[in-house]
C-alpha cells in the first residue's frame, strides 16, 4: 500500500515564525502536491511537483514556499507564518502525469498558528 | 461560475435510502472525474473514478452528464459507514496533469 506520512498531526507555532511542513511517500511516486482545507472553502492546491528540483504554483502559492530536493520528498515551508495560515494541511502524491492517475493523501497537519 | 461547485448539505438521510448529489463544473474539455470520500478528520481517500460510460461499484454509481457539466454520485442501501464528506475532483484547466480541482464537499449523515 501507498504511504504518505506527514511529520506532525497537530502543530502551533506563533506569528512571524518559520514553519516546515514534511512529507514523505514511500513508492516512488513522480508527483506530489500540497493543499490545505478550510471548513465550506474544500481543497485548494498550493504547490506541486512533478519531478526532483520541480514546482509549480497551485491556485494559492502566495506566503508559501516549496523544495523537492529527493524524489520522496516534499517539504512545505511558510516563511513568516500568519494566523490566516491557520489550516489542515494535506500532502498528496501520485504516480505519474497520467490523466487517470489517483491522488494519495497523507492524514494532515493541523497548523495553528496564534 | 466557479470551477466546481457542490451542495455542501448535509443530506441527513436514514439508512437504506438511496441518496445522490452533484457536481458541476465550468471546464467544458473535462474529460475525467473522480469522487473521494473523506472521514471526519481524515485525508481524502479515493472512492471512484467516472468517465463517459459511467461506473458502478457495489451499491455506488458514478455518472457524467457532460451536456448539462456536471457528476453525479448515487448510494444506494445507504450503510451508517456512509456518512463522511464526499468529494468532487475535477481535471486542471488544461486537462494534463495532477494538479485537479476539488469541490468543497457534499456531507452526508446517514441516521439509524
Amino acid at each position: 500500500d501507498v504511504k504518505v506520512t506527514q511529520s506532525s498531526r497537530y502543530l502551533v507555532k506563533r506569528t512571524g515564525e518559520k514553519v516546515f511542513l514534511e512529507c514523505v511517500q514511500d513508492m516512488d511516486h513522480e508527483n506530489m502536491f500540497w493543499y490545505r482545507q478550510d471548513p465550506g472553502l474544500g481543497l485548494r492546491l498550493i504547490y506541486f511537483s512533478y519531478d526532483v528540483k520541480m514546482k509549480e504554483k497551485g491556485d494559492i502559492p502566495e506566503g508559501y514556499s516549496v523544495s523537492r530536493e529527493k524524489k520522496e520528498r516534499f517539504s512545505l515551508i511558510l516563511e513568516s507564518a500568519s494566523t490566516n495560515q491557520t489550516s489542515m494541511y494535506l500532502c498528496a502524491s501520485s504516480f505519474d502525469r497520467a490523466l487517470g492517475e489517483k491522488l494519495f493523501f497523507g492524514s494532515g497537519t493541523q497548523l495553528s498558528v496564534l | 461560475r466557479k470551477e466546481v461547485e457542490q451542495d455542501p448539505g448535509p443530506f441527513n438521510v436514514p439508512e437504506g435510502a438511496t441518496v445522490a448529489f452533484n457536481c458541476t463544473y465550468s471546464n467544458s474539455a473535462s474529460q475525467s472525474f473522480f469522487w473521494y470520500r473523506q472521514d471526519c478528520r481524515k485525508e481524502p481517500k479515493l472512492l471512484m473514478s467516472v468517465y463517459s460510460s459511467g461506473n458502478e461499484d457495489g451499491r455506488f454509481t458514478a455518472q457524467l452528464n457532460r451536456a448539462s457539466q456536471y457528476i453525479s454520485l448515487l448510494i444506494r442501501d445507504s450503510k451508517l459507514s456512509d456518512s463522511a464528506t464526499y468529494l468532487c475532483a475535477v481535471p486542471p484547466r488544461d486537462n494534463y496533469g495532477q494538479n485537479f480541482v476539488f469541490g468543497p464537499g457534499t456531507r452526508l449523515s446517514v441516521l439509524p
